[in-house]
């Protein structure tokens, strides 16, 4: 069991780029999460999939999409980056109900 | 928005110390509170998920308490040692289908 992955693990963007940060996990869960950590804000939720074929926005949406591909994967996309995206951004996934989440490594993204 | 809070922000003690600290929650619409280590340059894994009023649970040195009703609970970590240094996230959930909120998280740094 790999647990959740995410790649890349780093990534330096200029102003502007686009890129999609990819997410996935084996244990069969319906939830997943994508949070973005930044110095004295804790974690905050950008958005998340309930279930297969859903996704609802989080606390701090703006400037991201995300696609549900499937059960296992869950992608986060910047469409145009900012200074501002520049965090360390965590996947998670989880059951419904009383159960844990499970995070990801995480992905430093650094946008000049 | 829901609003989690955790004190203090940031705790050093010494090696040996045994040191508590706080996480407040909404009161109404309690479904679960969660519990976080998170190590540095690691993810968050999870110590505890709580359900009941009154509900204590233990693993090794370190505990936790919750009292729904005030909208509040305690971890408490007994004999602190150095690999316990971390940052202690608590997290709220009000429904079994709805995201946490996570608090700030409290950075507990043991001195030897």
């Amino acid at each position: 069991n790999a647990g959740v992955t995410q790649t890349p693990k780093f990534q330096v963007l200029k102003t502007g780029q686009s890129m999609t940060l990819q997410c996935a996990q084996d244990m069969n869960h319906n939830s997943m999460y994508w949070y973005r950590q930044d110095p004295g804000m804790g974690l905050r939720l950008i958005y998340y999939s309930a279930s297969e074929g859903t996704t609802d926005k989080g606390e701090v949406p703006n400037g991201y999409n995300v696609s549900r591909l499937n059960k296992r994967e869950f992608s986060l996309r910047l469409e145009s980056a900012a200074p501002s995206q520049t965090s360390v951004y965590f996947c998670a996934s989880g059951l419904r109900g009383y159960n844990e989440q499970f995070f990801g490594p995480g992905t430093r993204l650094t946008v000049l | 928005i829901l609003n989690v809070e955790q004190s203090p922000q940031s705790l050093h003690v010494q090696e040996g110390d045994s040191t508590n600290f706080t996480c407040s929650f909404p009161s109404s619409n309690f479904y679960a509170l969660h519990w976080y280590r998170w190590e540095t340059a690691k993810s968050p894994e999870a110590l505890f998920v709580m359900t009941l009023n009154g509900d204590e649970k233990k693993k090794g040195r370190i505990s936790a308490t919750l009292n729904t009703k005030e909208g509040y609970s305690y971890l408490y970590i007994k004999g602190s040692q150095p690999e316990d240094s971390a940052t202690y996230l608590c997290a709220f959930r009000n429904s079994g289908n709805t995201p946490l909120v996570f608090g700030k998280g409290t950075r507990l740094s043991v001195i030897a």
